[in-house]
């Protein structure tokens, strides 16, 4: 199976920052990687698709790079409502596997 | 506007059988793989089973492989996930979550997700 290893497991940031969560495959996944946010209580959210492309409806402050094994995703100017946990997903082969999520907090 | 509504969630003992479901609309259902997708309390996220659009290929995550059974009806737009042997480490709230194609690993995999349905496995 793919492990994927997010960075940080936390972090804390006020709005207005630039934020950069990591996530880093076991092995090449190409750009089969997906970002999610998460709220407490509530679904999760796609973010961002296939490594660097932006959901429809998601803020252009949101951006995705990378391809291979090393991945980040940035938030460009931190929003109040930003404060979430996000997660990286691979899509390359099954068992589909999730990094262990990044929560971003004040 | 897509939908997605899981049900028959709710308490089970350990070694108990649940069967969920999960109602779609406002999309071409047969159209799509779905999947299912748990969360155990405070934890991360899990994958758990997909199924491509017409029902032929089916996947499983190693911790539920011959426990679970995934099934769907495109006639009537609703995936099903079957349940037996559970366990306490099955405890989780338990998402429906649509695929953006046709294979279990389209991109992007899950665009829409329902609420959940929470699953608790205890004596």
């Amino acid at each position: 199976d793919i492990q994927m290893t997010q960075s940080p497991s936390s972090l804390y940031a006020s709005a207005g920052d630039r934020v950069t969560i990591t996530c880093r495959a076991s092995q090449s996944i190409r750009s089969y990687l997906n970002w999610y946010q998460q709220k407490p209580g509530k679904a999760p959210k796609l973010l961002i698709y296939g490594a660097s492309h932006l959901q429809g409806g998601v803020p252009s402050r949101f951006s995705g790079s990378g391809s291979g094994t090393d991945f980040a995703l940035t938030i460009g100017s931190l929003q109040p409502e930003d404060f979430a946990t996000y997660y990286c997903q691979q899509s390359y082969i099954t068992p589909l596997t999730f990094g262990g999520g990044t929560k971003v907090e004040i | 506007e897509v939908q997605l509504l899981e049900s028959g969630g709710g308490w089970v003992q350990p070694g108990g059988s649940l069967r969920l479901s999960c109602a779609a609309s406002g999309f071409t259902f047969r159209n799509y793989a779905m999947n299912w997708v748990r969360q155990a309390p405070g934890k991360g996220l899990e994958w758990v089973s997909g199924i491509g659009h017409s029902g032929r290929s089916i996947y499983y995550a190693d911790s539920v492989q011959g426990r679970f059974s995934i099934s769907r009806d495109n006639s009537k737009s609703t995936l099903y996930l079957q349940m037996s042997s559970l366990r306490a480490d099955d405890t989780a709230v338990y998402y429906c979550a649509k695929s953006g194609g046709r294979v279990v690993t389209a991109t992007p995999p899950f665009d829409y997700w329902g609420q959940g349905t929470l699953v608790p496995v205890s004596s």
